[in-house]
């Protein structure tokens, strides 16, 4: 079983739709959730860190669901620039396979 | 803003030869990682490493692979008798010792073995 499971997508929306992503894991005893960017043939950059309370950062919400063992993440009013691949990471270490958005004009 | 560097961009090796890729991380962080990702695939853990000694190391790296950090800026991974398979970005991460556990990313360095 994997680590860290995500839908693949694509994900093709219009800009300024809301869009969401969700990522499984398999380690009940994980501690650490987060959510990095990726552009194509570029390195993960950090998008957020994801906390038992839930965290917001502008148009990103992120959550966490310990009982289920999966977090989310959701975009609202969806930019241009907002088309990359999202992984979803736990334990640090382990990366999910990503999930692609592809926002269109 | 700080971040973390990595040298060569891309690297071209035949089979069988040694290669070093090289990183500096951010000045003040204490954890380092490697990773490499396949074109198309995932990112994958490699190592990480922590008060001069690995702290964990994946299936992945085996003994022709090693890390180093010969000063105090650089850490290095070998790759003793490159394959085929081993072509891959290799991406070095750091982060600070705190409990958020968020890492930094070098650019990367594409190995391509031939």
């Amino acid at each position: 079983r994997k680590e860290v499971e995500q839908d693949p997508g694509p994900f093709n929306v219009p800009e300024g739709a809301t869009v969401a992503f969700n990522c499984t894991y398999s380690n009940s005893a994980s501690q650490s959730f987060f959510w990095y960017r990726q552009d194509c043939r570029k390195e993960p950059k950090l998008l957020m860190s994801v906390y038992s309370s839930g965290n917001e950062d502008g148009r990103f919400t992120a959550q966490l669901n310990r009982a289920s063992q999966y977090i989310s993440l959701l975009i609202r009013d969806s930019k241009l620039s907002d088309s990359a691949t999202y992984l979803c990471v736990v334990n640090e270490i382990y990366f999910g396979s990503g999930t692609k958005l592809n926002v269109k004009p | 803003e700080p971040e973390v560097t990595q040298t060569p961009s891309h690297q071209v090796t035949q089979m069988g030869q040694e290669v070093i890729l090289r990183c500096v991380p951010i000045s003040n962080h204490l954890y380092f990682y490697w990773y490499r990702q396949i074109l198309g695939q995932k990112v994958e853990f490699l190592v990480s490493f922590y008060n001069n000694e690995i702290s964990e190391k994946s299936e992945i790296f085996d003994d022709q692979f090693s890390v180093e950090r010969p000063d105090g800026s650089n850490f290095t991974l070998k790759i003793r008798s490159t394959k085929l398979e081993d072509s891959a970005m290799y991406f070095c991460a750091s982060r600070e010792r705190t409990a958020t556990y968020e890492q930094y990313f070098g650019p990367g360095t594409r190995l391509t073995v031939t």
